[in-house]
Order: C-alpha cells, then sequence, then structure tokens
C-alpha cells in the first residue's frame, strides 16, 4: 500500500489561495488520490479526487503531475473556517482500503 | 450527497461492560464498510473490514474478539466493543463505500466518541 507524506502543518491568511503538497512515490497504477478535510471531534469529509492531471470542484482543486508521484491541494481564498487538519490519501486497487498519514494541520489566521 | 449516520454520537460505560456501536448509510446501498479508530491528535487507524453478509477483516492488532463487527445489510455495520476498558475509550468513525463506483470515495460517519470509565 502507498504511504504518504505532506507537511506536518501550515499556516495562511483569510483570502490567500493555499496549497498542500503530498508525496506518494509508491502510488500504484490503478490508485487514486483523495483528499478529505477533517474538523476536531468529526468524521473526515470528502475533499476532491483525481487520478491524473487536474481535477477542480465548487471547493478546490487538484493538481497531478503526469508521474502521479505527488499531487496539490488548492484551496482558493481561505476563511476562518477552513482551518483543520488536510489528510491525504492513494489507494483503491483490490481492496479499496484507505490508509491514513499524519495529515496537515492548516491554521488560517485573520 | 451520501450520508452516513453513527448511533450514538457519544457513550460513557463502565470498566468490564459492552457498547454496541451503529453505522448507517442513510441513503445508499454500502456494499463496504470501514471502521476507524482516532485518539486525540493522531491520525485514523483502520480498525477493520467488512462486507454485506460475510465476516469481517480485521488489521494486525485489532482482537476481533473484542471489537465485534456485523454487517448483516446494505444500510447497517454495528461494532460491539465487549468487555471494555478505560484504554478502549477513543473515537470510533466508520466509512461506507457505495458499490463498485470507480474509484473508491468513502463517506464518513460523524464518529462515536467512547469513554471508559
Amino acid at each position: 500500500l502507498a504511504k504518504t507524506t505532506q507537511p506536518v502543518s501550515m499556516d495562511s491568511y483569510e483570502g490567500q489561495e493555499v496549497n498542500i503538497t503530498c508525496s506518494h512515490n509508491n502510488i500504484a497504477t490503478n490508485d487514486y488520490i483523495t483528499w478529505y478535510q477533517q474538523f476536531p471531534s468529526q468524521g473526515p469529509r470528502f475533499i476532491i479526487q483525481g487520478y491524473k492531471t487536474k481535477v477542480t470542484n465548487e471547493v478546490a482543486s487538484l493538481f497531478i503531475p503526469a508521474d502521479r508521484k505527488s499531487s496539490t491541494l488548492s484551496l482558493p481564498r481561505v476563511s476562518l473556517s477552513d482551518t483543520a487538519v488536510y489528510y491525504c490519501l492513494v489507494g483503491g486497487g483490490s481492496n479499496y482500503q484507505l490508509i491514513w498519514g499524519a495529515g496537515t494541520k492548516l491554521i488560517i489566521k485573520p | 450527497g451520501a450520508v452516513v449516520s453513527q448511533h450514538p454520537s457519544r457513550v460513557i460505560c463502565k470498566s468490564g461492560t459492552s457498547v454496541k456501536i451503529e453505522c448507517r448509510s442513510l441513503d445508499f446501498q454500502a456494499t463496504t464498510m470501514f471502521w476507524y479508530r482516532q485518539f486525540p491528535k493522531q491520525s485514523l487507524m483502520l480498525m477493520a473490514t467488512s462486507n454485506e453478509g460475510s465476516k469481517a477483516t480485521y488489521e494486525q492488532g485489532v482482537e476481533k474478539d473484542k471489537f465485534l463487527i456485523n454487517h448483516a445489510s446494505l444500510t447497517l455495520s454495528t461494532l460491539t466493543v465487549t468487555s471494555a476498558h478505560p484504554e478502549d475509550s477513543s473515537f470510533y468513525i466508520c466509512s461506507a463505500r457505495e458499490g463498485d463506483i470507480k474509484g473508491y470515495e468513502q463517506y464518513f460517519g460523524p464518529g462515536t466518541r467512547l469513554t471508559v470509565t
């Protein structure tokens, strides 16, 4: 199963664009890349999922280079409510298991 | 969107008793459900994977006789913590996966805070 590496924490300010990069050097051919957001004492919330190139939805964009060994979650114009832990996961394969890394604690300041 | 509920959201029990946590997919059929445990300021740890109508697959180090998982229908899975001890106090989260959709988006429940006294 692929492992992911992402920064332990990041700070930013309201209104800024935030990019969180995740490395997954051993990603398998059939693995997808998924990002989740988690607030304290809540279950994770799905943000975005991609396989290659760029994916955009109403809350974020996901950039995946051709070699798929890394990915970048982009949050446009963050607000204080975006303060949370963000997890990058790879997987899918045959058992659909998600292996959770340590996540990135994002703190947005006013 | 797909919604997963958990009940109860919070439970306090005495050491030695058993506690059952329910996980329900409200608007979709969950062929696979997952149970996680999360300690304070730590990441989620997968405990087991269950498929409807079959026995759960437990991760290494998770006692299957202590954490009983039943996935009797496509919308309900239960986790029973038997003979609970204070070290079992944790945040338990379930997730559900819908059918054979491409990719593997999982929908998470809100979690259950278990405190064993």
